[in-house]
């Protein structure tokens, strides 16, 4: 159990461009979130992925906001035409079927947008 | 809907008091309820959780947390802090999906 690991840890971009984020949750973990974390402020929840099935989108996930976990697997997060308002932490965390709501979380990508 | 809240934004103690963060919940059922605490750097650890049952439960690190429905409140107590306790705190809840409060952040004086 290496415990849930997003890359990269930090992410500086301009504003405009698309980045895009990684999370690999712990091996075996079928439920995966994402969630974005502004300073003084607790994880606002954004999607929750069961196996590769994207089951949950938050009204904060806009259009240019989308995720994926093709093989059940690892998750991607990938922001389009990024905005300084998109400057947050984001993380990531999984839990099992067994243990569903026992989250794990990651340390997280800290995004700039300057 | 589902909301948390915090009333405490900074706390400060002494090495070897006792702590009591407050938490706050609003959700029409028995919510599922967390505490997590989150140090610099690090990602956020689950510390307790209460689904049903005594409404006393027990956590790690030396932290315990109360339910009480009649007050909507998910207290996190210690009975004596270590300065390695210093971190920042959350409380969440589950409904339909998990909300989190705006945070405790705990300072402790040596």
């Amino acid at each position: 159990d290496t415990g849930v690991s997003q890359d990269p840890r930090h992410k500086i971009t301009k504003r405009g461009q698309n980045v895009t984020f990684r999370c690999d949750p712990i091996s075996e973990h079928n439920r995966l979130y994402w969630y974005r974390q502004t300073l003084g402020q607790g994880p606002e929840f954004l999607t929750y992925f069961q196996n590769e099935a994207q089951l949950e989108k938050s009204r904060l996930l806009s259009d240019r906001f989308s995720a994926e976990r093709p093989k059940g697997s690892f998750s991607t997060l990938e922001i389009q035409r990024t905005e300084q308002g998109d400057s947050a932490m984001y993380l990531c965390a999984s839990s099992s079927g067994t243990s569903e709501y026992e989250q794990y979380f990651g340390p997280g990508t800290r995004l700039t947008v300057t | 809907a589902q909301s948390v809240t915090q009333p405490d934004i900074h706390i400060t103690v002494s090495e070897g008091a006792s702590l009591e963060l407050r938490c706050n919940y609003s959700y029409g059922a028995t919510p599922y309820l967390f505490w997590y605490v989150q140090s610099p750097g690090q990602g956020l650890q689950l510390l307790l959780k209460y689904f049903s049952g005594d409404t006393l439960v027990q956590g790690i690190k030396g932290f315990e947390a109360e339910f009480k429905r009649s007050q909507s409140s998910f207290n996190l107590r210690k009975p004596s802090v270590h300065w390695s306790d210093a971190a920042e705190y959350f409380c969440a809840v589950f409904g339909q999906n998990f909300v989190f409060g705006p945070g405790t952040r705990l300072s402790v004086l040596p």
